[in-house]
């Protein structure tokens, strides 16, 4: 029973290549979220999602492309994948914000680009 | 704008021995402050958030943390390690009026040796 669920958990591929990781979260939250932890742990937001709607978009380049189908999933999808895409992804969902509600992360992704 | 700085990557301690991990926090509005923990290839856990009111909080796994605006500070302690606590810790900062966003820190890498 998974709270948020990501796939695959493990993602080999070379530059060039297009991939997409999915999210599921079956906690009703109406916020879902996407993360990139770098070598150095360093954690920072990409996107945020309420209720399938864009509303946190920070500077990611334009080969990241979110997409929400409903408000339990969200997917990223990745264009002309580089070197420095390689980093661990995390998928997170709250009700609402994160003051009201924790974050609730999924088990991450981690991406290789060889 | 909202930052986080945690002083030392890393962090050693004896079992039974008192955890300090140190935050300090820049922020233009009152902040609300997090703390997370993140175990080897997992996601991450909310330990404990300061908000508004009493400013010294508790959360889970016998941890407490204490807000000092004057020193802009959110220190996480627990009075006696265990070996369980070895883990990532990441303190975090967001605004309010609904804000979605949370700043991480860097992280501390904390590890509790016999």
């Amino acid at each position: 029973d998974t709270a948020v669920s990501q796939t695959p958990k493990y993602l080999v591929t070379q530059m060039g290549n297009d991939k997409s990781i999915k999210c599921e979260q079956n906690l009703g939250h109406d916020t879902m979220y996407w993360y990139k932890q770098d070598s150095k742990k360093f954690l920072k937001i990409m996107f945020s999602y309420n209720n399938k709607e864009l509303i946190i978009n920070e500077t990611v380049p334009n080969r990241f492309s979110p997409k929400s189908p409903d408000k339990a999933h969200l997917n990223l999808h990745i264009n002309s994948l580089e070197l420095g895409d390689s980093a661990v992804y995390f998928c997170a969902s709250s009700q609402g914000t994160p003051f009201n509600s924790p974050l609730h992360f999924g088990n991450g992704t981690r991406l290789t680009v060889t | 704008a909202q930052s986080v700085t945690q002083l030392g990557s890393h962090v050693s301690v004896s079992e039974g021995a008192l955890v300090l991990l140190r935050c300090n926090y820049s922020s233009s509005v009152p902040p609300y402050l997090f703390w997370y923990v993140q175990y080897p290839n997992q996601g991450l856990q909310l330990l404990l958030k300061y908000t508004t009111g009493a400013t010294l909080v508790k959360g889970i796994n016998g941890f407490e943390a204490e807000f000092k605006k004057s020193e802009t500070s959110f220190h996480l302690t627990k009075p006696s390690a265990h070996m369980s606590d070895a883990a990532e810790y990441f303190c975090a900062v967001s605004g309010p009026g609904g804000y979605n966003k949370l700043i991480f820190g860097a992280g501390t890498r904390l590890a509790v040796h016999p």
